[in-house]
């Protein structure tokens, strides 16, 4: 079990770029989800994943971010021209199936984006 | 009302002694509660989960829960330097986690 793995760790871009970021789940989990946490707050809740259907988007993402999972297994999360307010920790996390409403999650090390 | 909240910090206790970590949240539906720690810079990493009410021990920590009250706790007993962190509460909402903002621990020697 290698646990979740994020790449890039690290990404500075120029406001107004596309980036995009990666995820690869803990290889036996079906379950992958996306997050946001800014300096001194929880993790805020993106989108979520089971195998490849994108079954829950939050109202607060913007048409400016997408997130596939095209065979169900690694995801992409990419913002679209970048903003000052999108600097934040991206966190992935995943969890296994067959736990009703929902079970325990498994965060990676996270991408920290900064828009300059 | 945030759906998660947590009890403000910073929390500052003595190497030894008991750190205690209150949370409360407001969907009374929820089923599943964790508390992860997450150190400076990093990723959030879990150490509880608990679903039933009562008490729940592993190790040094201690999660209670009820849920009549709607309130989630941890406990810390012997706590070491490496307890410094902030630690997370989150509640289990249709799949997704709701966090609260946190509360920073740090255990002087």
């Amino acid at each position: 079990d290698t646990g979740v793995s994020q790449d890039p760790r690290h990404k500075i871009t120029k406001r107004g770029q596309n980036v995009t970021f990666r995820c690869d789940p803990i290889s036996e989990h079906n379950r992958l989800y996306w997050y946001r946490q800014t300096l001194g707050q929880g993790p805020e809740f993106l989108t979520y994943f089971q195998n490849e259907a994108q079954l829950e988007k939050s109202r607060l993402l913007s048409d400016r971010f997408s997130a596939e999972r095209p065979k169900g297994s690694f995801s992409t999360l990419e913002i679209q021209r970048t903003e000052q307010g999108d600097s934040a920790m991206y966190l992935c996390a995943s969890s296994p199936s067959g736990t009703s409403g929902g079970g325990e999650q498994y965060f990676g090390p996270g991408t920290r984006l900064t828009v300059t | 009302q945030k759906e998660v909240e947590q009890n403000s910090g910073p929390l500052s206790v003595p190497e030894g002694a008991i750190a205690s970590l209150n949370c409360t949240y407001s969907d009374r539906g929820s089923q599943s509660f964790f508390w992860y720690r997450q150190y400076s810079g990093k990723s959030p990493e879990l150490i509880m989960s608990i679903y039933s009410n009562g008490d729940k021990e592993d190790g040094r920590f201690t999660a209670q829960l009820n849920k009549a009250s709607q309130y989630v706790s941890l406990l810390i007993r012997d706590s070491q330097p490496s307890d410094s962190a902030t630690y997370l509460c989150a509640v289990n909402n249709d799949y997704k986690l709701s966090f609260g903002a946190g509360t920073t621990v740090t255990v002087r020697a």
